[in-house]
């Protein structure tokens, strides 16, 4: 699976958005970007995946670079409950023998002021 | 729909004591894992199984043994436990695309 690059810490001020950028210029063809993100001590929440199209849900948009060797995710409004570990993670989709692997680096701290 | 769920939520160990860190999930995924972390780290893969039957080793898998024998159910043992393993450890199963995870075991062996 291709490495990514995450700042350590970001801050960011109630309300406003917060955009964690996110390097893998290794990424291939057929590997998708995931996010996930760790509050405290919790167990790791799935965010948003892409391939190459920009996505948007719920929770957050995921904005990929045309040549797909960087990305950013996006949180459109964030609130103090979003101030957690966010970890950008590039891996292969269901199949294949990577099938299911998460590979976590350090992740970037995102912090929420009020 | 209980999701991941992991028992026990805390443990102190002995050195050289055994246990087993249980492990179900309701949502007929094929696919589950166990993760270790420890302090300041990210997650790193110990053990993991694509179906009943069948395991596989991750990138820690030393002191730990798995098995599998229902799509439910993946438990984590441990052999003799070491200061070493003192981490939080985390199952998770995963749908076609995302990961879904435990709340985690925390686990100190003095």
């Amino acid at each position: 699976d291709a490495k990514t690059t995450q700042p350590p810490s970001m801050d960011c001020a109630e309300g406003r958005a917060a955009n964690l950028p996110c390097n893998h210029s290794t990424i291939s063809g057929n590997e998708y970007v995931y996010w996930y993100r760790q509050i405290h001590s919790q167990g790791p929440q799935y965010i948003i995946h892409g391939l190459k199209n920009n996505e948007t849900n719920e929770m957050a948009s995921l904005i990929i670079t045309e040549d797909r060797k960087s990305s950013t995710l996006i949180l459109p409004h964030a609130t103090l409950r979003d101030t957690a570990v966010y970890y950008c993670i590039v891996r292969l989709g269901a199949g294949g023998t990577s099938y299911g692997k998460l590979t976590f680096g350090q992740g970037t701290i995102l912090t929420v002021h009020p | 729909n209980a999701g991941v769920t992991q028992t026990p939520k805390f443990q102190v160990l002995k050195t050289g004591q055994s246990m087993t860190l249980q492990c179900a999930q309701d949502m007929n995924h094929e696919y589950m894992s166990w993760y270790r972390q420890d302090p300041g780290m990210g997650l790193r893969l110990i053990h993991y199984s694509v179906g009943a039957g069948i395991t596989d080793q991750g990138e820690v898998p030393n002191g730990y043994n798995v098995s599998r024998s229902t799509t439910e159910d993946f438990p984590l043992r441990l052999l003799s436990a070491a200061p070493s393993q003192t981490s939080v450890y985390f199952c998770a199963s995963a749908g076609r695309y995302e990961q879904y995870f435990g709340p985690g075991t925390r686990l100190t062996v003095t």
